[in-house]
């Protein structure tokens, strides 16, 4: 079992800015994954944050718009940059612990 | 990529039970059948998941199709608190492999006090 801790839980931002988004995790797990979630649509994919390297990331999602760090086994961050209002969604940030998913509350973005 | 059919929406009137159907008809061997469930304005949390053998716990029960090609999450008595979107993922057995693991569109369970 894993508990994940996501903050910030909701932001407004202005056009043009970054947000980064922080996740915790409360035991190490083996893989992490960020995701976007648009009101009332189901979780898409962004990319999976390796530990030591480079995201992985799913079509249509690329480093420069959504860079991703991973330090350690425990903590990964999202950030969303040179936000647009076509960037309000909500993220979700997951860890794997071999075959379970573990969630974070995800952040609710707002940019106008 | 394994994927996962399920129906947009279901209802039940409370203290029934509940069957929620999904179609997995590209599994493959290594994959294992999860559900997971999202309440309003949380992330997803953990149901049950399964293999090959139907599985129960407090939460649920899961049946799964001799061939693996579907399943059933099954909810033995509905509550109002049951209501959420309740996904169906196959997720590989593998430690490394299986990253490209989809949430399809889920089936959003009302339940009818």
């Amino acid at each position: 079992s894993a508990v994940i801790s996501q903050k910030p839980s909701r932001d407004i931002c202005q056009r043009g800015t970054s947000l980064t988004i922080q996740c915790q995790v409360d035991s190490q797990v083996t893989m992490m994954f960020w995701y976007r979630q648009q009101p009332g649509q189901s979780l898409t994919l962004i990319a999976t944050a390796n530990q030591g390297s480079e995201a992985t990331y799913e079509s249509g999602f690329v480093i420069d718009k959504f860079p991703i760090s991973r330090p350690n086994l425990t903590f990964s961050t999202l950030t969303v940059s040179n936000m647009s209002p076509e960037d309000s969604s909500i993220y979700l940030c997951s860890g794997r612990i071999y075959e379970k998913l573990f969630f974070g509350s995800g952040t609710q973005l707002s940019v106008l | 990529d394994a994927k996962t059919t399920q129906p947009n929406s279901m209802e039940s009137n409370e203290e029934e039970p509940v069957h929620l159907p999904c179609n997995h008809s590209t599994i493959s061997g290594t994959d294992y059948i999860h559900w997971y469930r999202q309440l309003p304005s949380q992330g997803p949390e953990y149901v049950i998941h399964g293999l090959t053998s139907n599985v129960n716990n407090r939460m649920a029960s899961l049946a799964i199709a001799e061939d693996r090609k579907s399943s059933t999450l099954i909810l033995h008595r509905a509550t109002l608190r049951d209501a959420a979107v309740y996904y169906c993922i196959l997720i590989s057995s593998g430690p490394n492999t299986g990253n490209q693991f989809y949430f399809g569109t889920g089936t959003s369970l009302t339940v009818i006090p």
